[in-house]
Formats: structure tokens, C-alpha cells, sequence
């Protein structure tokens, strides 16, 4: 299918696992990004990456890491789950020509 | 630094009235602007956008936004809201580097 999906929609792990979100979209768009969604904070940019194997931290990077071996994937991964970890992530590509994100349906992450 | 401003965590409209949801932005350059909306349980939707020219720009769904400089606003309008109007907006701005900077968005009811 064509567009931004994520995988899975919703997780629930316990504190200290890891656990690895994943993002793949089909445009082939160089930038992507990855943001978490918490009430009264709006989006907050935690990683993003402007092409294969080039990434950089936003805002609110402590605890999450983040590779781009390819063009069509960007997976998110936090090393050892904490509480306040528990959130909603959405990844988003950037399309080159309109300068549009376009965001993935999100991921409902519970961290017990 | 880049920041955005909505100052109305909620709103509530009748069906059929106008609406107006605002927005402030901090940038030092010439701003990219976007308003998104999102539905309970799905991601965000862009609505429309503002790179330069015309200040007043018209989105999707009969929404319309007017950049004013002078005052660092990008608010958002329509002149009848309808009941499928009800989620959550948001506005952005793109900075530099490709990042985008979000408020802490604006809930909508709409009450018939």
C-alpha cells in the first residue's frame, strides 16, 4: 500500500524492556521524523533524519535511538522503557516539492 | 528560537456559526505556516499551508488562515462549522533545518 505506516498501533511493554517502533513509507522521501503526542504538549520532535544514515535529535531525544539503513524505513527504538515513555508516537515524511509531512496513523505506546 | 503559541486548549461552537482558532508563532525568518487537524484515533491531516504571497490562504474543507506579520499570527477560520468539524488543530511552523515546531493544539466540540 501506498503512503506512511506504523508499526505496531499499539504496544504495551514493561519498564526496562526495549522495544522498537517502525515506520515505512513508500514515497521515497528523504526526510522523516519521529514525534510523540502528549496532552498539553502538542507534537514533540524527537528524531528526525534528512536521508539514509543521516539522523539528528529534536527536542526530546533522551532514551530513544534511531537508525535509517534505508530510504523507506525509520525505526524507533527505546533502549529500556520508562513510565514516562508511555505516549502516542506518529512518524511523518516530508515531501521534497510541497514541503508537506505527511504522518503515519501513530503508535499507542503503554509502558507498565 | 522557534516556537508556536495556541492559546485555546478547547473551543466550543454551535453547529452553523463561525470559527476562529488562533494561532502566534517566534521565528526570526520569513515563516513556513500549516494548520493540521486530526480526528480522535488517526494522525494529523494538513489542512492548508503558508510559504509567501498571498497572506489569506484557503485550505480543505472551507477552512481559510491569514498570515499577519505585524502581528505573529497565523489564525484559523471558517465561516459555518459543521459537526464533522469536532477534533483536534494544530499549528506549525517550519524552521530551520527542516524541523517543524508544533502548538499545543486547540480541541474542537461542536454542539448542534
Amino acid at each position: 500500500d501506498a503512503g506512511i505506516t506504523q508499526s505496531p498501533r499499539y504496544k504495551i511493554t514493561e519498564t526496562g524492556r526495549q522495544v522498537t517502533l517502525m515506520c515505512h513509507q513508500t514515497w521515497s522521501h528523504s526526510y522523516m521524523f519521529w514525534y510523540r503526542q502528549d496532552l498539553g504538549h502538542g507534537l514533540r520532535l524527537i528524531y528526525y533524519s534528512a536521508a539514509a544514515d543521516i539522523t539528528d535529535k529534536g527536542e526530546v531525544p533522551d532514551g530513544y535511538v534511531v537508525s535509517r539503513s534505508k530510504t523507506e524505513n525509520f525505526p524507533l527504538t527505546l533502549e529500556s522503557a520508562t513510565r514516562s515513555q508511555t505516549s502516542v508516537y506518529f512518524c511523518a515524511s516530508l515531501g521534497s516539492s510541497s514541503y508537506e509531512q505527511y504522518f503515519g496513523p501513530g503508535t499507542r505506546l503503554t509502558v507498565t | 528560537a522557534q516556537s508556536v503559541t495556541q492559546p485555546d486548549i478547547h473551543i466550543t461552537v454551535s453547529e452553523g456559526a463561525s470559527l476562529e482558532l488562533r494561532c502566534n508563532y517566534s521565528y526570526g525568518a520569513t515563516p513556513y505556516l500549516f494548520w493540521y487537524v486530526q480526528s480522535p484515533g488517526q494522525g494529523l491531516q494538513l489542512l492548508l499551508k503558508y510559504f509567501s504571497g498571498d497572506t489569506l490562504v484557503q485550505g480543505i474543507k472551507g477552512f481559510e488562515a491569514e498570515f499577519k506579520r505585524s502581528q505573529s499570527s497565523f489564525n484559523l477560520r471558517k465561516p459555518s462549522v459543521h459537526w464533522s468539524d469536532a477534533a483536534e488543530y494544530f499549528c506549525a511552523v517550519g524552521g530551520t533545518g527542516n524541523q517543524f515546531y508544533f502548538g499545543t493544539g486547540t480541541s474542537l466540540t461542536v454542539i448542534p
